[in-house]
């Protein structure tokens, strides 16, 4: 297994587009969380995923946001009409059960410009 | 929610040098780990501990889950521990602190 793959690595978006963020969790792990974090501060949750169920969202996604989790495997994470405050760093992790260590993907920079 | 407060926020030593960063925590929490933050922005998990003393080479980490903190150990550093340290924990999604910047000097 190799660990946690997000796509992209990089995106840079003009104000107003849409984007999609992809995350491969390691295959065995049945939770998925996104996350997050911008310059200077640490991850923050924004959402998780319990198999295909979305088990809670943060008031920090709004309704612009949407996560998806078909089928159990991978996720996407969409921003629609982005925003310059949408540019962060977009954090993806995996965990087998509920107290099992988190294992994070390299991330999605996003850049709104 | 959780709050979680990371100290010192920022730590400069030189190679050689051992540290101990705390993170406490607002309530209790059945899901602490600690994470190094690299240059490329991947964080990697050093430790689950909910409770009780882990070692792992140089780094070792304790939690006292009765008082609501934890502590990292870092010794003999070295450069490559150059980096941001995080602590998160919860009872079922990870809340994390702003971090510790470390700087290893050579």
């Amino acid at each position: 297994d190799t660990g946690v793959s997000q796509d992209p690595r990089h995106k840079i978006t003009k104000r107003g587009q849409n984007v999609t963020f992809r995350c491969d969790p390691i295959s065995e792990h049945n939770r998925l969380y996104w996350y997050r974090q911008t310059l200077g501060q640490g991850p923050e949750f924004l959402t998780y995923f319990q198999n295909e169920a979305q088990l809670e969202k943060s008031r920090l996604l709004s309704d612009r946001f949407s996560a998806e989790r078909p089928k159990g495997s991978f996720s996407t994470l969409e921003i629609q009409r982005t925003e310059q405050g949408d540019s962060a760093m977009y954090l993806c992790a995996s965990s087998q059960d509920r107290e099992g260590g988190y294992t994070f993907g390299s991330g999605t920079r996003l850049t709104v410009v | 929610g959780i709050q979680v407060e990371q100290s010192p926020p920022d730590l400069i030593l030189q190679e050689g040098a051992n540290s101990t960063l705390r993170c406490n925590f607002s309530d209790s929490v059945n899901n602490l780990q600690w994470f190094h933050q690299n240059p490329w922005g991947q964080l990697i998990n050093l430790f689950y501990i909910p409770s009780g003393t882990k070692q792992n080479g140089r780094l070792s980490a304790t939690t006292v889950a009765t008082e609501r903190y934890s502590l990292l150990y870092i010794s003999s550093s070295q450069t490559t521990d150059s980096g941001v340290y995080f602590c998160g924990g919860s009872n079922y999604k990870l809340t994390f602190g702003k971090g510790t910047l470390l700087t290893v000097n050579p």
